[in-house]
């Protein structure tokens, strides 16, 4: 069974950079075409952050597009998301995803979450 | 403001049955049969219930139902039990961008 497990830290101070891992274990990352980030605010509902196919054919919410970049290292079965000059909007749970279906529109696995706040 | 719209909250009895609705256009839901449906507990991660509107992942109960007509998809619950009490979320294929939609959330309360 495909698992996902984000780490990163949990405390990210205004304007500074936001890097998570998600390792996936049970199966290849190689074997999917597609990997995704999505994030949910306190009490909000779900937001795409982005994905990438093939490894190498990244898509960004365009909301998001000019501060991250998702990547995918296949020799470590992890994918990777970096965001750029946080702000306290930024505070969320954010889940790893294996985006399926037409255009990897939904996501059938995810990982647990990771909460990360961005707060001085 | 979310691109598909689903009630607030919905409740019911145990044993009976709920209906969840998710509207959306005909760039999205009324377009395709690519809807999906989400359960999520508290602190939990959300976990695929319903796909291609009325298909079911292995290992979901036979209690949880999808249908469509028009631009609104449903959710039906029959037979409620108390571990059904949970946010549900519908998304959906659209052609207006590169991520599928999501409904803003339906909060299930079991009496």
């Amino acid at each position: 069974q495909l698992q996902l497990q984000e780490s990163g830290p949990g405390l990210v101070k205004p304007s500074e950079t936001l890097s998570l891992t998600c390792n996936v274990s049970g199966g290849s990352i190689s074997s999917s075409q597609n990997w995704g980030w999505i994030r949910q605010p306190p009490g909000k509902g779900l937001e795409w952050i982005g994905k990438i196919f093939y490894s190498v054919s990244p898509y960004y919410h365009p909301s998001l597009s000019d501060r991250i970049t998702i990547s995918v290292d296949t020799s470590k079965n992890q994918f990777y998301l970096t965001m750029n000059s946080v702000t306290v909007a930024d505070t969320a749970v954010y889940y790893c995803v294996r985006p399926t279906g037409v255009g990897g529109h939904y996501p059938d696995f995810w990982g647990q979450g990771t909460l990360v706040t961005v707060s001085s | 403001q979310s691109a598909l719209t689903q009630p607030a909250s919905v409740s019911g009895s145990p044993g009976h049955s709920i209906t969840i609705s998710c509207t959306g256009t005909s760039n999205d839901i009324g377009g395709y049969n690519y809807v999906s449906w989400y359960q999520q507990h508290p602190g939990k991660a959300p976990k695929l219930m319903i796909f291609d509107v009325t298909d079911r992942p292995s290992g979901v109960s036979d209690r949880f139902s999808g249908s469509k007509s028009g631009n609104t998809a449903s959710l039906t619950i029959s037979g409620l039990q108390a571990e059904d009490e949970a946010d549900y979320y519908c998304t959906s294929y659209t052609n207006k961008g590169t991520f599928g939609v999501f409904g803003g959330g339906t909060k299930l309360t079991v009496l």
